[in-house]
């Protein structure tokens, strides 16, 4: 039973290019949640997803950063115009449908900006 | 809003000393879990504990074991007879449960890194 999946695990973008960070959740699982962690701090949330919804996106930055968990494929964690400050981990997690307080972390994306 | 304090931001100790992580958190939640986990070098986070805020027991595992203490809002973590292999950023997290709304976010410590030389 594969967990989830993120990818690409690293990625590196110049300033102003668009970064895509993809997050396919467990098998069976229909809830997905990003959250952020900055140099030396921990990780924040930014994003609640269901299938084809957005739940909860309290924690997203207002511009820029957008996110889609469309009914096939997996999520996606959009960053238009990246600017070297967006350069971070970025971690998805996915829940069961019943169990929505147990969150199963991926690996994690690493994005750097140049 | 809930909060997850860890004061220390690195411990350093020698293999096989004894090591206590420290976690206090907020909530005005009565219902609401705690995590720990561990994230090596390598990057991943290891998930290491979720315990219920109704279940006060302490919980051993192996070398690691948690002390939940509702009273002063704090969910500690020893690691018994350090190893080399334990040194990591060790993240608590605390979930609070919208009953409303059915899902829960997690709130993150800024973490303790900890240090263990042979």
């Amino acid at each position: 039973n594969a967990g989830v999946m993120q990818n690409p695990r690293h990625l590196v973008r110049r300033r102003g290019q668009e970064a895509r960070l993809r997050c396919s959740p467990m098998k069976g699982h229909s809830h997905v949640y990003w959250y952020r962690q900055l140099p030396e701090e921990g990780l924040k949330f930014m994003v609640y997803l269901q299938k084809e919804n957005i739940i909860d996106e309290s924690g997203m930055p207002k511009e820029r950063f957008s996110a889609e968990f469309p009914k096939e494929g997996p999520s996606i964690l959009r960053i238009q115009q990246v600017v070297r400050g967006d350069s971070a981990a970025y971690f998805c997690a996915s829940s069961p449908r019943l169990r929505r307080d147990e969150q199963f972390f991926g690996p994690g994306t690493r994005l750097t900006v140049l | 809003a809930q909060k997850v304090t860890q004061a220390q931001t690195e411990i350093s100790v020698v293999e096989k000393e004894d090591v206590t992580l420290d976690c206090v958190y907020e909530t005005r939640d009565t219902t609401y879990y705690l995590f720990w986990y561990k994230q090596p070098p390598s990057g991943e986070l290891v998930f290491l504990i979720r315990r219920n805020s109704f279940d006060e027991q302490n919980e051993i595992s192996g070398r690691y074991s948690w002390n939940f203490q509702k009273s002063t809002s704090s969910f500690n973590f020893t690691i018994t007879a350090s190893q080399v292999v334990d040194s990591a950023v060790y993240f608590c997290a605390l979930s609070e449960s919208y009953m409303n709304s059915g899902y829960s976010t997690l709130t993150f410590g800024k973490g303790t890194m900890l240090l263990v030389s042979p």
